[in-house]
């Protein structure tokens, strides 16, 4: 079982270019999510999709966009990338929302560094 | 505002007992939970406790749950090397989504 898969795994970047990440499910989620890990910070969310056709900022979402394509994917993109956005993204997916409980499933993570 | 707190960094023996904290400001959290984050992998689902709960146990792992002081715990017993990850709670508390703690790093010694 795949479950949830992001593309690229490891990206360098020139600061000013642009990039997409891809992430896609296949549990028939209805909520998918974009986080970033940074050190000493935890978990932060980006963006996300309580279900397909809406998207909605979370705690970061300055310098991203995202696209809910269809219900399997999700993907986040960065216009004009800078240094600070330099971290471990993790593409996420659950059920529906987690007032109810349902698990949130991660991907493996993409190393993005910005040069 | 969601904050969810917790310590960087703790160190055990094998076969110790560990014990990882976590403090939360959302009262109106549903669920928390807890995340295992090993080296270069995605966070995988531990366990969760729901919020009328104070306790919950699955087999090496103990969540307890004060809900008055929003203090959340994870006790791993008989710590092995395996266990050795970055630990995170989380909770529901902010709608649609999970807050994340800061993680705590889990070493364990032989």
């Amino acid at each position: 079982n795949a479950g949830v898969t992001q593309t690229p795994k490891f990206q360098v970047l020139k600061t000013g270019q642009s990039m997409t990440l891809q992430c896609a499910q296949d549990m028939n989620h209805n909520s998918m999510y974009w986080y970033r890990q940074d050190p000493g910070m935890g978990l932060r969310l980006i963006y996300y999709s309580a279900s397909e056709g809406t998207t909605d900022k979370g705690e970061v979402p300055n310098g991203y966009n995202v696209s809910r394509l269809n219900k399997r994917e999700f993907s986040l993109r960065l216009e004009s990338a800078a240094p600070s956005q330099t971290s471990v993204y993790f593409c996420a997916s659950s059920e529906s929302g987690v007032e109810a409980g349902n698990t949130i499933y991660f991907g493996e993570g993409s190393w993005l560094t910005v040069v | 505002g969601e904050d969810v707190e917790q310590s960087l960094f703790l160190s055990v023996r094998e076969g110790d007992s560990s014990v990882i904290n976590c403090t939360y400001t959302d009262s109106s959290s549903t669920y928390l939970y807890w995340y295992k984050q090993e080296p270069g992998a995605g966070l995988q689902l531990l366990t969760y406790i729901f919020s009328n709960m104070d306790m919950k146990q699955d087999q090496r792992l103990t969540v307890l749950l004060n809900k008055k002081d929003k203090h959340l715990s994870l006790r791993i017993a008989d710590t092995q090397t395996g266990d050795s990850a970055i630990y995170f709670c989380a909770e529901t508390g902010g709608g649609n989504k999970l807050t994340f703690g800061t993680g705590t790093q889990l070493k364990v010694e032989l």
